[in-house]
């Protein structure tokens, strides 16, 4: 069973520059999310997908973030113009699209830092 | 925004029953009582969640009061490994994002 898979683990980069985080879902979980998660502070929804269709976005995704998901499997989030108050651990999650009461199950994370 | 309150952080002997308490005094009828809990550089690990029953799987038990508007976790025998922080969420279901608020930091003490 293959979990929820994150890469990088870690990201170190320059104020300014741009970043691109990747999540590879449950196989066969339709549903994929992504959260923000700041030191001391509970994960933060950032936006949804189903398939390859982004149904909601936080108001905390800002327009220099955006996120893809093509054919409905891999997801991608890119950091445009990174600032030091984007440093978080990025989380990513995976559900069914039917049963288990949707619950989610998360990947590792990406831990970014913005020097 | 979260809709539940947990103590910041509790402490268990090593061995005996850890109880988590979460008051969620408006929850709404739909709306389901999920725990997920976070180890340290980790992503958050689902534990059990329940409606108005008591559940039990075998990472844990959750009591719900009879009118749902507070909850228990119990790990059973906790162990080190389960020194984590512990979130309790209440969710509809069908919604799509959880609010996982502060949680509560477990300390299992040898």
């Amino acid at each position: 069973d293959t979990g929820v898979s994150q890469n990088p683990r870690h990201k170190i980069t320059k104020r300014g520059q741009n970043v691109t985080f990747r999540c590879d879902p449950i196989s066969e979980h339709n549903r994929l999310y992504w959260y923000r998660q700041t030191l001391g502070q509970g994960p933060e929804f950032l936006t949804y997908f189903q398939n390859e269709a982004q149904l909601e976005k936080s108001r905390l995704l800002s327009d220099r973030f955006s996120a893809e998901r093509p054919k409905g499997s891999f997801s991608t989030l890119e950091i445009q113009r990174t600032e030091q108050g984007d440093s978080a651990m990025y989380l990513c999650a995976s559900s069914p699209a039917s049963g288990n009461l949707n619950i989610q199950y998360f990947g590792a994370g990406t831990r970014l830092s913005v020097l | 925004d979260a809709k539940t309150t947990q103590p910041p952080s509790m402490d268990c002997a090593e061995g005996r029953a850890a109880n988590l308490p979460c008051n969620h005094s408006t929850i709404s009828g739909n709306e389901y009582v999920y725990w997920y809990r976070q180890i340290h550089s980790q992503g958050p690990q689902y534990i059990i969640h329940g409606l108005k029953n008591n559940e039990t799987n075998e990472m844990a038990s959750l009591i719900i009061t009879e009118d749902r508007k507070s909850s228990t976790l119990i790990l059973p025998h906790a162990t080190l490994r389960d020194t984590a922080v512990y979130y309790c969420i209440v969710r509809a279901y069908n919604f799509n994002k959880f609010y996982f608020g502060s949680g509560t930091k477990l300390n299992v003490k040898p």
